[in-house]
């Protein structure tokens, strides 16, 4: 059984451009988190999606930013006209149910560099 | 606003010690609390949990205590082995149980284990 599955694990964007990151869940799992983790900081929740509904999207920034989980395929963040300030590493984690106590698994990552 | 706050950004231990993994929080609403491990360019995993109505909940080498009144728990490794180096991160959902994806993570503290 896959785990949570993440692409790409690393991605260089130039200031400007747009940032595309997916995740795929692990099988059975219609719940997906994703968090950022900034240099020297803990991750930080950005928003929670079922299939095609975003459920709280509370960490989100309010410009340039927008997930999506549609019915057939990956998860997807996308970050517009990136900066350098949004370099971190980017976790998704995907959950059976959202009150699953222990049971969210958390993907290996996507390193995001902007130059 | 840090709610889940690991003041020790670093410990060093040698192997066969115990190692003693700090953590305070400020939201008293808070009524689960998770211990998650990270080593360097992968996710983190769950490592242990415990629920508010405990003050201790113990895995093989791993105890988590907690001290509600004090809005402290720690995390007991004992013994500790070199293979326990890494990244620790404590977390905890909203209270309710009503989205256990949406964590709130401290900073982490960076274990390292010496042969």
């Amino acid at each position: 059984n896959a785990g949570v599955m993440q692409n790409p694990r690393h991605l260089v964007r130039r200031r400007g451009q747009e940032a595309r990151l997916r995740c795929s869940p692990m099988k059975g799992h219609s719940h997906v988190y994703w968090y950022r983790q900034l240099p020297e900081e803990g991750l930080k929740f950005m928003v929670y999606l079922q299939k095609e509904n975003i459920i709280d999207e509370s960490g989100m920034p309010k410009e340039r930013f927008s997930a999506e989980f549609p019915k057939e395929g990956p998860s997807i963040l996308r970050i517009q006209q990136v900066v350098r300030g949004d370099s971190a590493a980017y976790f998704c984690a995907s959950s059976p149910q959202g009150n699953s106590g222990n049971t969210i698994y958390f993907g290996e990552g996507s390193w995001l560099t902007v130059v | 606003d840090q709610q889940v706050k690991q003041n020790s950004p670093s410990l060093s231990v040698q192997e066969g010690r115990i190692s003693i993994l700090n953590c305070d929080y400020t939201n008293s609403m808070f009524d689960y609390f998770l211990w998650y491990k990270k080593y360097p360019a992968e996710g983190p995993t769950f490592l242990i949990s415990i629920s508010s109505i405990k003050d201790k909940n113990e895995d093989g080498r791993f105890t988590v205590f907690l001290n509600k009144s004090a809005k402290h728990l720690s995390l007991h490794i004992v013994p500790s082995q070199p293979g326990d180096s890494a990244v620790y991160f404590c977390a905890a959902p909203p209270a309710g149980g009503t989205s256990y994806g949406k964590l709130t993570f401290g900073q982490g503290t960076i274990l390292t284990v010496h042969p």
